[in-house]
């Protein structure tokens, strides 16, 4: 069965230092993956998705995600990270099999930014 | 701004009451998909929606659970009589028709249910 692991719960980083959120997947083909973030009280925001092409796939707020099938990862990257990155990060995956079209997330990873 | 719109943002029932939310999709989308966030968990899938067609319900609770997507209007889900464990954050996202596997969901910014 499709799934998607983030195996890091809580993530505490200072500013300016360096971010890799980690998330595995399971799935049968060619996965569609995607990195979402979410404020406190608010919806998703599509951070970057990798379809198919150069595995690493650049994003919005200067974040950036390698693909490696080797190891089932789609790991997020940020190499400066900023008091605003605060917030929870999901990974998905797109399950695209037969008539659906819907997504599985990770349980996410809460990312606390010290001064 | 033409999001994804969700109402309302919170919404209060008592055990046995029913609940409704609202999805309007962003403009030019005519997919919605519903997906239910409980407290310190991830989201997960509920239904997938086509105008006048459920897709997929695979997510859906066996019963009281509903959701319709209409030729005109809104998609609704719909909650009968809530029990203490349906107080979740629900979501509702949006992608376009065409190629629609190829396409990102785009997020509103959800109904947080209490029940009472």
């Amino acid at each position: 069965a499709q799934s998607v692991t983030q195996p890091d719960i809580h993530i505490t980083v200072s500013e300016g230092a360096s971010l890799e959120l980690r998330c595995n997947y399971s799935y049968g083909a060619t996965p569609y993956l995607f990195w979402y973030v979410q404020s406190p009280g608010q919806g998703l925001q599509l951070l970057l998705k990798y379809f198919s092409g150069d595995t690493l796939v650049q994003g919005i707020k200067g974040f950036e995600a390698e693909f490696k099938r080797s190891q089932s990862s789609f790991n997020l990257r940020k190499p400066s990270v900023h008091w605003s990155d605060a917030a929870e990060y999901f990974c998905a995956v797109g399950d695209y099999g037969g008539a659906t079209n819907k997504l599985i997330f990770g349980t996410g990873t809460l990312l606390a930014v010290q001064p | 701004n033409a999001g994804v719109m969700q109402n309302p943002r919170h919404l209060v029932r008592r055990r046995g009451q029913e609940a409704r939310l609202r999805c309007s999709p962003m403009k030019g989308h005519s997919h919605v998909y519903w997906y239910r966030q409980l407290p310190e968990e991830g989201l997960k899938f509920m239904v997938y929606l086509q105008k006048e067609n459920i897709i997929d319900e695979s997510g859906m609770p066996k019963e009281r659970f509903s959701a319709e997507f209409p030729k005109e209007g809104p998609s609704i889900l719909r909650i009968q009589q809530v029990v203490r464990g349906d107080s979740a954050a629900y979501f509702c996202a949006s992608s376009p028709g065409e190629g629609a596997s190829n396409q990102p969901q785009h997020f509103g910014d959800g109904t947080r249910l209490s029940i009472l």
